[in-house]
């Protein structure tokens, strides 16, 4: 199986904060990474795919990038309703694997 | 508008089986690469994948849980259904329903979850 590593595990932030989160591959996954957005006692919420697609409606300040091992998600300007935990996501082979999230708090 | 609603029991005792049921609207498993999956969250742990089926009836299963897993789809009734045996309390989580599709795999969107709890 593909694992993937997340860093940092969590990080603390403030509102209008640029802040990145790390997903590195243990092998090249193209750009077969996605990214979604849990809020507690949510579901998760996919905020991006094949690494920099932005899904329709998911605002702008959401960016991915990356491609072959490492990628990146990156908001420009944290809002209240961003913090949340994000994982990132495999579809480069079965089975489909997902990091172990970065929790984002104030 | 898709949504999705994962609905079974909300605790079974170890070694049972759990069946859950996810029931779909808004699009159709007999659809060219459609597929629906099943992912589950221990609390307050990570993602795991466990079983996904797609419209011409492909099955995959998670390496380390395909022993124990069951998925099938009934197309007529928008309803896609897993089996687990042999429950553990290790298996305490909320499990997940969302649609995929075969070129990209990602979920969207997901069910709202429900807890299943393992214990006697």
């Amino acid at each position: 199986d593909i694992q993937l590593t997340q860093s940092p595990s969590s990080l603390s932030a403030s509102v209008e904060d640029r802040v990145s989160i790390t997903c590195r591959a243990s092998q090249s996954i193209s750009n077969y990474v996605n990214w979604y957005q849990q809020q507690p006692g949510k579901a998760p919420k996919l905020l991006i795919y094949t690494a920099s697609s932005l899904k329709r409606g998911v605002p702008s300040r959401f960016t991915g990038s990356g491609s072959g091992t490492e990628f990146t998600l990156t908001i420009s300007s944290l809002q209240p309703e961003d913090f949340a935990t994000y994982y990132c996501q495999q579809t480069y082979n079965m089975p489909p694997t997902f990091g172990q999230g970065t929790k984002v708090e104030i | 508008q898709i949504t999705l609603k994962e609905s079974g029991p909300t605790q079974v005792k170890p070694t049972q089986t759990l069946t859950l049921t996810c029931t779909f609207s808004g699009f159709s498993l007999s659809t060219s690469g459609v597929g629906v999956g099943w992912i589950r969250q221990p609390p307050g742990k990570a993602l795991e994948w466990l079983a996904l089926i797609y419209w011409d009836d492909d099955k995959r299963y998670s390496p380390s849980l395909k022993s124990r897993l069951t998925i099938t789809k009934d197309t007529s009734k928008n309803q896609v259904v897993l089996t687990m045996t042999d429950m553990d309390p290790v298996d305490t989580a909320t499990y997940y329903c969302a649609p995929t599709d075969a070129r990209g795999g990602w979920f969207d969107p997901w069910g709202q979850g429900t807890l299943v709890t393992v214990s006697s």
